[in-house]
This record gives C-alpha cells, structure tokens and sequence, in this order.
C-alpha cells in the first residue's frame, strides 16, 4: 500500500517562528510537491522537487524553502512564520518514469499562526 | 499555462439522486485528474483519463479532449459520497506538475 506521510496533523505556531514540515513517502518516487490550500483558492504548488537536492519554485514560493537531502523526504521551512501563512499543507509524490503522473497525497497539516 | 475551472462550487442533493460535476481546462493536456478529498483533508486520486469514460463503482468520468471540458457523475448518490470533488490538469501536454480547480464540495442529504 503506498504511503505519503506527513509529520503533523496539526501545528500551531507563533508570529516569527521558523517552522519545519516533513513529508516522507515510501514509493521510491522522484517527484515529490509542496502545496497549500485555502479556502475558494484551491490547491496552490509552493515547491516541486524532481530529485534529490533539485528544486523549482512553484506559485507561491515567498516565505518559504525546502529542502530534499534524501529521495523519501522532501521539507517544507517557513524560515519566520507569519499569520497569513496559516493554512493547510499538503505533500505529494508521483513517479517520473512515465504518463500521467499520478499524484499520492499526505493527509496533510494543518497550521496556524498565531 | 493551464486554467482550470469547475462548476457548481457548491452542490446539495437528496440521497439517490443523480451528480454531474463540470470542469473545463484551457490547453491540450495528456490526461485529467479527479480527485476526492473527505473532511480531515487526506485527498485520493479517483480517476485519470485521457479520452471516453471510465467507470469504478457508482462513479463515471468522461472527457472531450475537443471541446477540453471533463464531467464526474455519481450515481444512487449517499451520504458517504459527500466530500470536495477537485479536477486537476498538467500545466500543459505532458508536463509532471499539475493546476487544480477550487473544487466542488458535495453534500448529500439522507
């Protein structure tokens, strides 16, 4: 059974807090995604990663980085949190080896900054 | 890059009755995504197709690659299918990352 895990269901943090999010799948997939989602916006792409320590910006990248030091685990980091980062995450891998790309989704985090 | 619209936003129905879901993209694609996402927010994948209709359960998706426009029915609707239906496109032919439609979010009433 294939598996997107993230580390916390819920998270509250502080104005001006550097906060750390993980998501570990078990797929061995090389596409891993960082998005949030919010009320009447949908789904929105932060991050994507197609490898280990590759990244490309998505939509919405300010305020955040990520970082990807191994295949299975791929970080979120809101280096200073702000309430307008408050939200929910959720990560997501695919395989690249071919078409079309099914995407596997945590059950995601949901932040708020207070 | 792709725009991906869906319609209604919101959607109420009695229990048994019959669900279409709208979603209509803007550039040629290689495939459409349904997905589903229940209270809590854990999102699954329901269907990827690329052309015709595809069929699991009581739930049917079609696609026209021609007029770029994909519809979700639900048949003999219940109670557990309430949840927030989102489409998803490639952000063009072939491309890995993909663009969401806000979503629908269903509620059917026993």
């Amino acid at each position: 059974d294939v598996k997107v895990t993230q580390s916390s269901r819920y998270l509250v943090k502080r104005t001006g807090e550097k906060v750390f999010l993980e998501c570990v799948q078990d797929m061995d997939h090389e596409n891993m995604f960082w998005y949030r989602q919010d009320p009447g916006l949908g789904l929105r792409l932060i991050y994507f990663s197609y490898d280990v320590k590759m990244k490309e910006k998505g939509d919405i990248p300010e305020g955040y980085s990520v970082s990807r030091e191994k295949k299975e685990r791929f970080s979120l980091i809101l280096e200073s949190a702000s309430t307008n980062q408050t939200s929910m995450y959720l990560c997501a891998s695919s395989s690249r080896q071919r078409g079309p790309y099914e995407q596997y989704f945590g059950p995601g985090t949901r932040l708020t900054v207070t | 890059k792709n725009e991906v619209e869906q319609s209604p936003q919101n959607l109420t129905a009695q229990e048994g009755e019959f669900i279409t879901i709208n979603c209509s993209y803007s550039v040629g694609i290689s495939a459409l995504h349904w997905l589903q996402q229940h209270p809590g927010g854990g999102i699954v994948s329901l269907f990827m197709l690329s052309s015709g209709k595809k069929k699991h359960g009581r739930l049917i998706a079609t696609i026209n690659i021609q007029e770029k426009h994909s519809s979700l029915h639900i048949t003999a609707s219940h109670p557990r299918d309430s949840a927030v239906y989102i489409c998803a496109a490639p952000l063009n032919f072939g491309n890995e990352k993909l663009t969401f439609g806000t979503g629908t979010r269903l509620t059917i009433i026993p």
